[in-house]
């Protein structure tokens, strides 16, 4: 089982539309959680990074929620554009005494026009 | 500022080649970072280094793969011999220390060994 589980795999939306993508993980103990966009054929861009205290945070219309008791984030887009076509990554930092990265295989968004 | 600077962008080699990836990180970021990004795998960590000093290169696949960051401005990640597993885009980030978290990518190196 993936320690950084999203849903769904790919979505396609109609552009204006909203849309939510999930992100749980297992992993343990909790530095902080990142969402990042990646565009085909570039680096991944962060988009939100929370913390054990903030249930949500909100970039332009990108809106990340973070539930550390379930152990889910959600990411929101509303209003879609055409740009927003991409994988988006959801990343668990853990503290073992030092930091380690786990990476989700992420949600490959296509908006149509 | 021009961001995270890969070379090169593109790489073909045959297998059994040295392969040598180099990245320059934002200046004044002290944290840099090697990734490989793969359909199969997605992102791995590959290796992370702290005012040049290589912290948990655990990541690093087996002794084929090697990284060196011999000043704050320039880092490595060498592959020698490659074979085609190693293909992949290889991306490099860098942070500033205090905000570990806070990763600019760069545009990575799509390595293609054939």
């Amino acid at each position: 089982k993936n320690q950084v589980e999203q849903s769904p795999q790919s979505l396609i939306i109609l552009e204006g539309k909203n849309c939510t993508l999930q992100c749980n993980y297992t992993v343990s103990p909790f530095s902080n959680l990142r969402w990042y966009k990646q565009d085909t054929g570039r680096g991944p861009v962060s988009l939100t990074i929370m913390t054990f205290s903030e249930n949500t945070k909100s970039n332009g219309r990108y809106t990340a929620t973070l539930d550390a008791d379930t152990k889910q984030s959600s990411l929101h887009i509303t209003a879609s554009q055409l740009s927003d076509s991409a994988s988006y990554i959801c990343v668990v930092v853990i503290n073992t005494g030092g930091f380690k990265t786990i990476f989700g295989a992420g949600t490959r968004l296509f908006v149509k026009a | 500022d021009a961001g995270v600077i890969q070379s090169p962008r593109h790489e073909v080699t045959e297998m059994g080649q040295e392969v040598t990836l180099r990245c320059k990180p934002i200046s004044g970021h002290n944290s840099l970072f090697w990734y490989r990004q793969t359909m199969m795998r997605g992102l791995e960590l590959l290796i992370y280094f702290n005012n040049n000093v290589p912290i948990d290169d655990s990541g690093m696949p087996e002794d084929r793969f090697s990284a060196k960051m011999p000043n704050a401005s320039f880092s490595t990640l060498k592959i020698q011999p490659s074979e085609p597993r190693d293909s992949a885009v290889y991306f490099c980030a860098s942070s500033l220390d205090r905000k570990f978290y806070e990763q600019y990518f760069g545009p990575g190196t799509r390595l293609t060994v054939t």
